[in-house]
């Protein structure tokens, strides 16, 4: 079965970096992508950015370019989103999803378990 | 803010029919798919119904989706007490070329 298995959780203080990693199996990595979403605490869910397995190709919602990098690692079906300049309002769960393209138009199916991410002085 | 809007909060008893709402308000996504996903306390999204009105396999069949114009619904049927959980309706935005997501939508099982 699909599973997505996301990395544990992180305490940073403000100014650092994090990078949190999605391993995926049961299913054939390179052939969907793997997008990043987040959700601050009692918030809803906020995208973040998508990264194509297959070409490495990435897209980031405006609100994160400059401070977001996904990247991927083929060999070893893991996906990493790395969040630099880290900010008391960046705490939240983020997760990996894997998305797939019906018709025209991309979809989310499967979601990682989600990383708790705590920015803190 | 979201350019999908939905309803923060709705309920319903046992056994009862609910309806979730989700409006667009962008043209960058008028005409594009809904897809809605549930999300237990404490766990992560699951989905639920893609491409408007389909649903993955093992979503029991209490739960409907449906499209017109620049909204999208969500059905659920025979309520349960274990459907307490927040809904999120969800669409790819062609200008973002990535996903928005409604501001969610808390069902309470009374």
């Amino acid at each position: 079965q699909v599973h997505l298995m996301q990395s544990g959780g992180e305490v940073k203080k403000p100014g650092a970096s994090v990078k949190i990693s999605c391993k995926g199996s049961g299913y054939t990595f390179t052939t969907y992508g793997v997008t990043w979403v987040r959700q601050a605490p009692g918030q809803g869910l906020e995208w973040m950015g998508w990264i194509s397995v297959h070409n490495g190709n990435t897209r980031y919602a405006q609100k994160f370019q400059g401070r977001v990098t996904m990247t991927t690692d083929t060999s070893t079906n893991t996906v990493y989103m790395e969040l630099r300049s880290l900010r008391s309002d960046d705490t939240a769960v983020y997760y990996c999803a894997r998305y797939f393209l019906l018709g025209n138009y991309y979809n989310i199916d499967f979601w990682g378990q989600g990383t708790l991410v705590t920015v803190s002085s | 803010q979201s350019v999908l809007t939905q309803a923060p909060s709705a309920s319903g008893t046992p056994g009862q029919r609910v309806t979730i709402s989700c409006s667009e308000s962008s043209s960058n996504i008028g005409g594009n798919t809904v897809n809605w996903y549930q999300q237990l306390p404490g766990a992560a999204p699951k989905l639920l119904i893609y491409n408007n009105n389909q649903r993955p396999s093992g979503v029991p069949d209490r739960f409907s989706g449906s499209k017109s114009g620049t909204s999208a619904s969500l059905a659920i049927s025979g309520l349960q007490s274990e459907d307490e959980a927040d809904y999120y309706c969800a669409a790819w935005d062609d200008s973002l070329k990535g996903w928005v997501f409604g501001g969610g939508t808390k069902l309470t099982v009374l």
